[in-house]
């Protein structure tokens, strides 16, 4: 079946570092793709997202690319704050009428 | 333009009691979807209410049931609570016939202990 699997947290870094969340996927088909943000206490945020091969989803300094060679669909930035301290969630889906599959979450904490 | 809002925001109850939460799409969005959060843990699908039938499920026990309003509003119902339900439950809106492009708003979220 389709899944979705990215690295296992915590991921501590300081701030100004460069930030890669890795994350694969299995899946028939082409999905869309997403990650998003969960701050402490709150819901889900769609961070970014890519719908099809190649396509490069960026937001706020985030950045992912949809890679279908190797079922990825890792997330960067540049160098991280401390406002970027959350939960990020991988996820697919195949479209507005079907459920969403979500990664474990990894944890990014940012050190001043 | 309000999103999704879901109610209570935190409840507590009881192993064995039954519970209800609500969900009120965003505007414009006809489909809800329910999602339960353990602690920790990604969000699980449970089940999805358009044109007020239940049209997918996940694998959740028949003690999770909903339903959905004329108004496209939703209420998640869960009957002979365990310990293990103890969760956030995430309600999510959408159109049905967007594609995933539309994307997904989420609530909020109700986070409900069970004692």
């Amino acid at each position: 079946g389709n899944s979705v699997t990215q690295m296992e947290g915590p991921v501590t870094l300081s701030e100004e570092a460069f930030l890669t969340i890795n994350c694969t996927y299995t899946a028939t088909g082409y999905p869309s793709l997403f990650w998003y943000v969960q701050y402490p206490g709150e819901g889900l945020q769609l961070l970014l997202k890519a719908t099809k091969a190649d396509d490069k989803g960026s937001n706020k300094g985030f950045e992912a690319t949809y890679r279908k060679e190797t079922t990825s669909f890792h997330l960067e930035k540049g160098s991280v704050q401390v406002s970027d301290s959350a939960v990020y969630f991988c996820a697919l889906s195949y479209s507005s009428a079907s459920k969403i599959i979500f990664g474990s979450g990894t944890r990014l904490s940012i050190r001043p | 333009d309000a999103g999704v809002t879901q109610s209570p925001t935190h409840l507590i109850k009881t192993r064995g009691q039954q519970v209800t939460l609500r969900c009120s799409p965003k505007s414009g969005h006809d489909t809800v979807s329910w999602y339960q959060q353990a602690l920790g843990q990604g969000p699980q699908f449970i089940f999805q209410y358009y044109e007020e039938e239940e049209r997918q499920r996940g694998n959740f026990p028949d003690r999770f049931s909903g339903h959905q309003f004329p108004n496209y509003s939703s209420e998640l119902n869960v009957n002979a609570l365990l310990l293990g339900d103890s969760a956030l439950y995430l309600c999510a809106s959408s159109l049905a016939s967007g594609n995933a492009n539309y994307g997904y708003t989420f609530g909020s979220g109700t986070r409900l202990t069970v004692v």
